[in-house]
């Protein structure tokens, strides 16, 4: 298996465009997880889906975030409008059930608002 | 809520040395113990985890002690090598009803 898939790997964009995260899950996993990574605050959990639900997005900074689920296997991050304090590194992690067991990381996304 | 500490932000060891990273917890229901270890430009990987009933397991060159009365756990890594040099993170939980609660990260440097 390829692992978790993530794209873009980095993306620089403007203050006020539009975003969006994708990332891949691995097959037969059914747990979802969305991070956001920085110096200042470190790793944090900004949502958390299960068989495609959201389970607990009380992480989500705004609501300029949203995340969706189409499908079992597939997961989007967008940010509308972006702004500078968005910049960070975002991570997508799955798991086989929950989230008491082992969370397999993607490489990230870099994110740079300008 | 949960809260974790993690101790220190940043370790330095001679390669060959012991590391050794410490985390302490705030509520007691928490019953899970992850170690992720973050190396340069991927995301964390799981490399060692413990259950509230237990209170020591291994791993080849890494350990991690559980002490439920102190509410602190403990990563040890022995016979360190260059590879070893990433970003460690520690987490807890109560439960698969809750999310992980993560410490700030050690940054471990292996000195040649």
């Amino acid at each position: 298996d390829a692992g978790v898939i993530q794209s873009p790997r980095h993306e620089v964009t403007e203050m006020g465009q539009e975003v969006t995260l994708r990332c891949k899950l691995i097959s037969g996993h059914n747990s979802l997880f969305w991070y956001r990574q920085t110096m200042m605050r470190g790793l944090e959990l900004l949502i958390y889906f299960n068989n495609n639900v959201p389970i607990d997005d009380s992480g989500m900074p705004e609501d300029r975030f949203s995340a969706k689920m189409p499908n079992a296997s597939f997961s989007t991050l967008k940010i509308q409008p972006s702004e500078p304090r968005d910049s960070a590194v975002y991570f997508c992690a799955s798991s086989l059930s929950d989230r008491n067991v082992e969370q397999y990381f993607g490489p990230g996304t870099r994110l740079t608002v300008t | 809520g949960e809260n974790v500490e993690q101790h220190p932000s940043t370790l330095s060891v001679q390669e060959g040395d012991s590391a050794v990273i410490k985390c302490t917890y705030s509520d007691s229901a928490s019953n899970y113990f992850p170690w992720y270890k973050q190396e340069l430009g991927k995301g964390p990987q799981l490399i060692i985890d413990i259950r509230s009933n237990v209170g020591e397991k291994k791993d080849q060159r890494i350990a991690v002690t559980l002490n439920k009365t102190a509410k602190h756990f403990s990563l040890h890594i022995t016979e360190t090598q260059p590879e070893d040099s990433a970003v460690y993170f520690c987490a807890a939980s109560k439960g698969s009803n809750y999310q992980l609660i993560w410490g700030a990260g050690t940054k471990l440097i292996i000195k040649p």
